[in-house]
């Protein structure tokens, strides 16, 4: 199984909601990360974990709070978002979080901020 | 630091057409590179990747690329398009010892019939 799965797939929310985002990956990999993806435009790093421990926080604001409950699942918190922050959020595991490995990526939650 | 930039933002070909996709590197020790394509409303997915120990490398659906170090490129080809090759593609490079992949800004690839 080299999937990356992710839920929901389109998520709609206001400014003052709270919301979560799922992803989850049964491939035994140690690293987990979230990106944000504006269109036409390449991923941009958010956060890594690493063994369920978080590696790399990219000067994401606070609104956005990730979570690594266990080696196979990793969320993101959403809380006081702004319009801007409206993108395509994609989640991706590796092997381990050395970058000669391969990341797997999960297809994606459209997240719409009104 | 590394970084990588995609020449050509857009590139068209027709099918059966030749696909060349290029991309240039910066790196001031050995790197990683790695070409994902990106169907629309998909994640990525990886196609090959350069871990040296061969410049020339293949991927799936009959994409390579070539390593040149003299050239700091490490473009992607394909000899035949086909018209389920129409996606994004992300030219990415770490480096040996780094925690972090930088991604191109994409070439959008499209193919005529």
């Amino acid at each position: 199984d080299t999937e990356v799965t992710q839920t929901p797939k389109h998520l709609v929310m206001g400014m003052t909601n709270k919301k979560s985002l799922k992803c989850e990956q049964h491939m035994g990999h140690r690293a987990m990360y979230w990106y944000k993806q504006k269109a036409k435009k390449p991923p941009e790093l958010m956060f890594v974990y690493s063994y369920e421990k978080l590696s790399i926080n990219e000067s994401v604001p606070s609104r956005f709070s990730p979570e690594c409950p266990n080696s196979s699942l990793l969320n993101l918190h959403l809380h006081a978002l702004q319009p801007e922050d409206s993108a395509l959020y994609l989640c991706a595991s590796s092997q381990e979080v050395q970058v000669s490995y391969e990341q797997y990526f999960g297809p994606g939650t459209r997240l719409t901020v009104t | 630091a590394q970084s990588v930039t995609q020449l050509g933002s857009h590139v068209s070909v027709s099918e059966g057409a030749l696909v060349l996709l290029r991309c240039n590197y910066s790196s001031s020790v050995p790197p990683y590179l790695f070409w994902y394509v990106q169907y629309p409303n998909q994640g990525l997915q990886l196609l090959l990747k350069y871990t040296s120990a061969a410049t020339l490398v293949k991927g799936i659906n009959g994409f390579e690329a070539e390593f040149k170090k003299s050239e700091t490129s490490f473009h992607l080809t394909k000899p035949s398009a086909h018209m389920s090759d129409a996606a994004e593609y992300f030219c990415a490079v770490s480096r040996t010892g780094g925690f972090k992949t930088i991604f191109g800004a994409g070439t959008r690839l499209f193919v005529k019939a």
